[in-house]
């Protein structure tokens, strides 16, 4: 069974400029969260997705945004890019994401705003 | 306020060294406490999960303890090997019923073995 799938692996883009991130989930996974991690504030929740709908919200502002496709696959999107948007994002799927189920993170991409 | 504390934010040990890693939480409700092992450049990687009443659980070398009236939980690594060098992260599930939106994150461990 193939693991959680994120593209790309690396980015670097320019202040200003948006982007968006890609998260395939394991088959039969219908749950997708996205995190943000950095070394001064470690791994932070972004949002979570289930069945398309957004089903919870972090502390971010309102130019990350996301979806989720009819196959569960999720994107993200950061526009008008900051410095302080450099960082690794995670994707993470489970089944349903309820409580005690299990979380299997993709291997990230690393976003580096120049 | 929710929180995840981990102690010590560093450590290295001498391969085949055990070690215990450290975890308070103020998380609450209390659901669900997590320990993530990842490697520099992936993702974590589930060790274990532990409900309220459960305060032991293993996988392998790893065994994680939970003290739910102290809010404290404890990684301890046996007879440490090379590939254990990681960041290793405490993770605390907020509420019943809830979703993977509800996860309090430490900042972790970073564990050093050397040979």
């Amino acid at each position: 069974k193939a693991g959680v799938t994120q593209t790309p692996r690396y980015l670097i883009k320019t202040r200003g400029q948006q982007v968006t991130l890609s998260c395939s989930p394991i088959s039969g996974h219908r749950s997708v969260s996205w995190y943000q991690q950095t070394p001064g504030q470690g791994l932070q929740f972004l949002f979570e997705y289930f069945s398309e709908t957004q089903r919870n919200k972090g502390n971010f502002p309102g130019r990350f945004s996301g979806r989720q496709f009819s196959n569960s696959r999720s994107e993200m999107n950061v526009s008008t890019l900051e410095l302080g948007d450099s960082a690794l994002y995670l994707c993470a799927s489970s089944p349903t994401g309820g409580d005690n189920t299990e979380a299997f993170f993709g291997q990230g991409t690393r976003l580096t705003v120049v | 306020k929710n929180q995840v504390e981990q102690s010590p934010q560093s450590l290295i040990i001498l391969e085949g060294k055990n070690c215990t890693l450290q975890c308070n939480y103020t998380v609450s409700p209390f659901s669900n406490l997590r320990w993530y092992k990842q490697d520099t450049g992936r993702g974590p990687v589930s060790l274990t999960i532990m409900t309220f009443s459960e305060n032991t659980k293993s996988n392998g070398r790893y065994t994680a303890t939970l003290d739910a009236d102290t809010k404290q939980s404890s990684l301890h690594i046996t007879a440490s090997q090379l590939s254990d060098s990681a960041s290793y992260i405490c993770v605390v599930s907020a509420g019943r019923g809830s979703t993977l939106g509800r996860l309090y994150f430490g900042r972790g461990t970073q564990l050093t073995v050397w040979p």
